[in-house]
């Protein structure tokens, strides 16, 4: 199998700082790679993706970075707030129609 | 509303038992596929399709079943449940062709005793 996210399980933030959270990747052909937000009883939510041929996408309070020199990804949130707090995964797609998800980072936000 | 829909939500049954979770999307997607999520393995693809009469292996195949006789649907099957597919299960969709997300649906709790 592949190995995507090493993540760090959980990531406490005051409510109005930014959060960071990384996500390894190891397959240097994945082409497209998303972050999801799940939030407890529900099924992962789109946050925002980024292709291969960009390092940098930017969205609603939320930015991706690649780097694909370390095979690394980041998801920025700023000005976190409590409705943030849920677990974010990363994923990749090969070339191809697989897709391989990080086990998760658990943001808490503290009011 | 755009949605992926997986009933049922909970389920608690037997060795043994067959059961069939139903999973529909209303986005006219042509791709389709099922994960199951255990604690600290993140989510494994069990099966995908990419189109009516089109299926997949993914990662974690043993045991289960799909079929894909519409484009709405895409039920997933146990014909023989174990114990050890006592997981949290998700349905996904997505445009084919292209770097598309996945939609999911809000998963089904299958306890398997």
């Amino acid at each position: 199998g592949e190995s995507v996210g090493l993540h760090l399980p959980t990531l406490s933030v005051q409510e109005g700082d930014n959060s960071i959270i990384n996500c390894a990747y190891s397959n240097s052909a994945s082409d497209y790679f998303i972050w999801y937000k799940q939030e407890s009883g529900k099924g992962p939510q789109f946050i925002i993706d980024i292709r291969s041929n960009m390092d940098k996408r930017q969205g609603q309070r939320v930015t991706v970075l690649l780097n694909k020199t370390v095979k690394h990804l980041s998801l920025q949130i700023a000005a976190t707030q409590p409705g943030d707090s849920a677990v974010y995964f990363c994923a990749e797609k090969h070339t191809g129609n697989q897709f391989y998800f990080g086990t998760g980072t658990s943001l808490t936000v503290i009011p | 509303e755009a949605q992926v829909t997986q009933n049922p939500r909970y389920l608690i049954t037997v060795t043994g038992k067959k059961l069939t979770v139903t999973c529909s999307q209303n986005m006219n997607h042509e791709y389709m596929s099922w994960y199951r999520q255990d604690p600290g393995l993140g989510l494994r693809q069990i099966y995908y399709s990419m189109n009516v009469e089109v299926t997949d292996k993914g990662d974690v195949p043993e045991g289960y079943k799909v079929s894909r006789k519409e484009k709405r649907n895409f039920p997933l099957i146990l014909e023989s449940p174990s114990p050890n597919q006592t997981s949290l299960y998700f349905c996904a969709s997505r445009r084919q062709g292209g770097n598309q997300p996945q939609h999911f649906g809000d998963g089904t709790r299958l306890s398997i005793l």
